[in-house]
C-alpha cells in the first residue's frame, strides 16, 4: 500500500523568503505527482501536477521530481503571507487512487 | 469559486445518532468522492463513485454508506456514529476516473461526535 510522507511537518519562513517543501513515496510505479494547498476551513486546492522526471514551474511555484529517489518537491519563490497554509502532496499508481501525504503546515512572517 | 456544494458546514451529534452529508457538484465531472480528514489534516479516501457508480470503496466501517442518485449528487450517510468518527468529511469531484485527475473539493462538513 502506497505510504507518503511529507516533511518538514511545519515551516515558518518570512516574507520573500523560497520555501521548499518535501515529499516521498513508496510505490515506484508511482505516475502522477500533485501538490494541493489547504488554507484554514477552506477547501483542498490543486496547486500543479507533474508526470515526468524533472521540473516544472508555474509562476513563483515549482515542482521537482526524482523518481529514482521517490521524491519530489515544491519549492515557492518570494514567500507571500497569503502562501501560509497546510501544504499536501498526492501521488498516484496505477487504478482510481489518489493517496495524500501527512501535510506540511507553512507560515509566511510579514 | 465554489463548484462543489457541501451540506452541512458542521453538524454535532451524540453516540449512536445517525447522520448524512450531502455534496452536490455543478462542474459537470462523472467522477465523486468522499474523503475523510482527520484531526491530523490526513486525508484518507473512503469511497469514489463514476457516473453512479461504486468505483473504490475503502476499508471503511459498514456504517458508513455512500448513495448517489445521479453523477451530480453524492450524500454520506453514517448509521450509529462514535467518537472516533469525528473529523472533517470533504467531498470531491473530477473529469474522468483515475488518480490522475485533478480533484475539486468542497468547504468540508465538521463533524463532531460527543
Amino acid at each position: 500500500q502506497q505510504k507518503v510522507q511529507q516533511s518538514p511537518e511545519s515551516l515558518i519562513v518570512p516574507e520573500g523568503a523560497m520555501t521548499s517543501l518535501n515529499c516521498t513515496f513508496s510505490d515506484s510505479a508511482s505516475q502522477y505527482f500533485a501538490w494541493y494547498r489547504q488554507h484554514s476551513g477552506k477547501a483542498p486546492k490543486a496547486l500543479m501536477s507533474i508526470f515526468s522526471n524533472g521540473e516544472k514551474e508555474e509562476g513563483r511555484f515549482t515542482i521537482h521530481l526524482n523518481k529514482a529517489s521517490l521524491h519530489f518537491s515544491l519549492h515557492i519563490r518570494d514567500s507571500q503571507p497569503s502562501d501560509s497554509a497546510l501544504y499536501l502532496c498526492a501521488v498516484s499508481a496505477m487504478g482510481y487512487k489518489l493517496t495524500f501525504g501527512t501535510g506540511t503546515s507553512l507560515l509566511v512572517d510579514p | 469559486e465554489t463548484a462543489v456544494f457541501q451540506t452541512p458546514n458542521y453538524h454535532v451529534t451524540q453516540v449512536g445518532n445517525e447522520v448524512s452529508f450531502n455534496c452536490k457538484q455543478t462542474l459537470g465531472h462523472d467522477t465523486m468522492y468522499w474523503y475523510k480528514q482527520d484531526s491530523k489534516k490526513l486525508l484518507k479516501i473512503m469511497f469514489s463513485y463514476n457516473n453512479k457508480q461504486l468505483i473504490v470503496n475503502e476499508t471503511v466501517p459498514r456504517r458508513f454508506s455512500p448513495q448517489s442518485s445521479d453523477k451530480a449528487h453524492l450524500n454520506l450517510r453514517i448509521k450509529s456514529v462514535e467518537p472516533e468518527d469525528s473529523a472533517v468529511y470533504l467531498c470531491a469531484s473530477s473529469q474522468g476516473l483515475g488518480g490522475q485527475n485533478t480533484l475539486y473539493f468542497g468547504a468540508g462538513t465538521r463533524l463532531s461526535v460527543l
